[in-house]
């Protein structure tokens, strides 16, 4: 099966830089995705990695190895607004289907102080 | 353009008793999915379609069942209501599947609070 891992909860204060982790164990890995959830809101796509490699996506940056399972969503110049729940999920290809699915870790919550 | 979204909002079911949510998009995506989240355990896939007429199991499909009679229609029906199925049901949608270029991007609906008793 699939699992992904990510630390439950971050704290930081306005201004810094946070980085939250994700590591992964799937067959068939395709890529890793990053969603961004507000409390009582929509998951929101953030961004993506389908190679190895960091992706910047203005205040925003994801990075991929996929040698070692491993993968990081960077947020710089913290805001409040950016107090939210961020989920990783991992695109893979299951061998029974010619569909690839997303599966999501558990989230880990930001906490924003001024 | 609403996007994606879902009715209704919120509702109390009794045990056993029967429902039908559903989702709307005018975004003519190909491929629609359903997911629940409960806390801490992140979203997970229920039943997914990937075109007007088809419908594919997920991760939990036990308890539900789901119809795409229409493309920007996907309803998801619970046929006999459990407290266990108490949970937040998103609906989600993307341009292609997700082995294709801008299919990684799902678009999600605001989602529906179920309360089973």
């Amino acid at each position: 099966g699939q699992s992904l891992e990510q630390p439950s909860e971050v704290t930081a204060v306005e201004g810094a830089i946070v980085q939250i982790n994700c590591t992964y164990q799937t067959s068939g890995f395709y890529g890793l995705s990053w969603y961004q959830q507000h409390d009582g809101g929509a998951p929101t796509f953030l961004s993506y990695n389908g190679l190895d490699g960091l992706e910047e996506t203005g205040r925003f940056s994801s990075f991929l190895s996929r040698s070692d399972s491993y993968g990081y969503l960077l947020l710089q110049e913290l805001q409040m607004k950016d107090s939210a729940s961020y989920f990783c999920a991992v695109r893979f290809f299951p061998m029974n289907t010619g569909f690839q699915k997303l599966v999501f870790g558990t989230g880990t919550r930001l906490l924003v102080s001024p | 353009n609403a996007g994606v979204t879902q009715t209704p909002k919120f509702r109390v079911l009794k045990t056993g008793q029967s429902m039908t949510l559903l989702c709307a998009q005018d975004m003519n995506h190909e491929y629609m999915y359903w997911y629940r989240q409960d806390p801490g355990m992140g979203l997970r896939l229920i039943h997914y379609s990937v075109g007007e007429g088809t419908t594919a199991k997920g991760e939990v499909p036990d308890g539900y069942n789901v119809s795409r009679l229409k493309k920007q229609n996907f309803l998801l029906g619970l046929e006999s209501a459990a407290p266990s199925q108490t949970s937040v049901y998103f609906c989600a949608t993307s341009l292609v599947g997700s082995g294709s270029i801008g299919g990684e991007t799902q678009y999600f609906g605001p989602g529906t609070r179920l309360l089973v008793l």
